[in-house]
Parts: C-alpha cells; sequence; structure tokens
C-alpha cells in the first residue's frame, strides 16, 4: 500500500522559497503509470491543484501558479518535491502531496494523498 | 480555464440519500472523480472515472455523469458521511477541482 508523507518547515518568510519533500513508501514512484503532484488548501478554502510531473520528467502546472513553482522527481531516493518562489501571506495553507493516475495526454484521479503539512508565511 | 459548479451545501437526514452535482459544459464527456475530505484530514478518493468505486469505499456512494451535470449519490446517509466533497476532472493539463460542498447529516 503506497504511503506518502510530506516534509518541510512550517514557516517561510515573505519573498522567500518554499520548498517541500514528498517521501513515497510502500511502492516505487518509477513505476507507473503515475504523475507525481501537489494540491494545496489555504485555511477554510478549496483545494488548489498546482501541478504534477512524470518520473522522467514531464511536468503539467496550474496556470496561475506556473511561474512560481517547480516540482521535480528524484526517483533514486523514492521522493518528489515542490518549490514555490517569492511566497506571499496568500501562499499559506496546508499542502498536500499526492499521486495522480496517468491518463492518455496527462492525468486523471489523484488515488493516494500525503497527510498534508501547514506552511504559514510570515512577514 | 474549465469552471465546475457545485452547491455551497447539501443536507440530508439520516438513513436517506442525497446528491451532489457538478455542473460544466459538456462536463459529460469528461472523466469526474470524487473526493470527501473530513475536518483536518487529507481528501479521500470516493468515485473515480465517472462511477467507479476505489477498494475500500461502500457501494453506497455512487456516481454519474451525463450532459452538463456530474452527480454523486450517497444512499443510506450515515454520521460519518459528513464532509466536504469535491468533484475534479483533468482539463486541458490541467488538474481543476470544484469549489466543494458541504454535506451535513440531520
Amino acid at each position: 500500500q503506497l504511503q506518502l508523507r510530506e516534509s518541510g518547515p512550517g514557516q517561510v518568510k515573505a519573498s522567500e522559497t518554499l520548498s517541500l519533500t514528498c517521501t513515497a513508501s510502500g511502492g516505487y514512484i518509477d513505476l507507473g503509470p503515475s504523475y507525481w503532484g501537489w494540491v494545496r488548501q489555504a485555511p477554510g478554502k478549496g483545494l488548489e491543484w498546482i501541478g504534477n510531473s512524470f518520473y522522467s520528467g514531464t511536468t503539467y502546472y496550474n496556470p496561475s501558479l506556473r511561474s512560481r513553482a517547480t516540482i521535480s522527481v528524484d526517483t533514486s531516493m523514492n521522493e518528489f518535491y515542490l518549490k514555490l518562489a517569492s511566497v506571499t501571506a496568500a501562499d499559506t495553507a496546508v499542502y498536500y502531496c499526492a499521486r495522480h493516475v496517468a491518463a492518455v495526454g496527462g492525468s486523471e484521479q489523484l488515488d493516494s494523498w500525503g497527510q498534508g503539512i501547514l506552511v504559514t508565511v510570515s512577514s | 480555464s474549465y469552471e465546475m459548479t457545485q452547491p455551497l451545501s447539501v443536507s440530508v437526514a439520516l438513513g436517506q440519500t442525497t446528491s451532489i452535482t457538478c455542473g460544466a459544459y459538456n462536463i459529460g464527456i469528461k472523466n469526474v472523480h470524487w473526493y470527501q475530505q473530513k475536518p483536518g484530514q487529507a481528501p479521500v478518493l470516493v468515485i473515480y472515472r465517472n462511477k467507479k468505486r476505489p477498494s475500500g469505499i461502500p457501494d453506497r456512494f455512487s456516481g454519474s455523469n451525463l450532459g452538463h451535470t456530474a452527480t454523486l449519490t450517497i444512499s443510506g446517509a450515515q454520521v460519518g458521511d459528513e464532509a466536504d466533497y469535491y468533484c475534479q476532472v483533468w482539463d486541458i493539463s490541467n488538474v481543476v477541482f470544484g469549489a466543494g460542498t458541504k454535506l451535513t447529516v440531520l
């Protein structure tokens, strides 16, 4: 049973870069067909997709975050990562990592999720 | 961008049946997935590809998708079904979520 776990700092200063790691266990991230990605949820708000990446490097991003977000995969560590640059208070949220089931032309459902990590952006 | 409309809230009496809709233009040609999220927890996939149930999801949960509306139906609602529910599609290289519906079991 695949398990995902987010890790990283719980607080980031405004204008700096948010960096998170998702560690997979119970399965290998280079065994397809899966994309590996991130979703966030601001306090009291709905789910916002950030983006995903195939282990070979194909990536997709939410257009509203494309200029600031970078998702990468390290198959040797069985981990994938999120970097979000130039953060502001609006980036304060719970960040979830998730497996996206691959399909023709991209991905479909998100069938495994991490527990989430709260990241607060401070001034 | 593709926008999907969900009711803000839905209520159902204990043991009764309720539906949560997700409306969008021609959503019937897309695969719709549904997630349940309880307070303080990560979302859980309850329906994928319109009507399929992941292992471990009770058959009280069912889905349909036709025309401009996808629907999640919960039969015999239980207290434990009280949660936020989100629909989701893949559209032009993006994962898109609906705004979510809060289900209250009375």
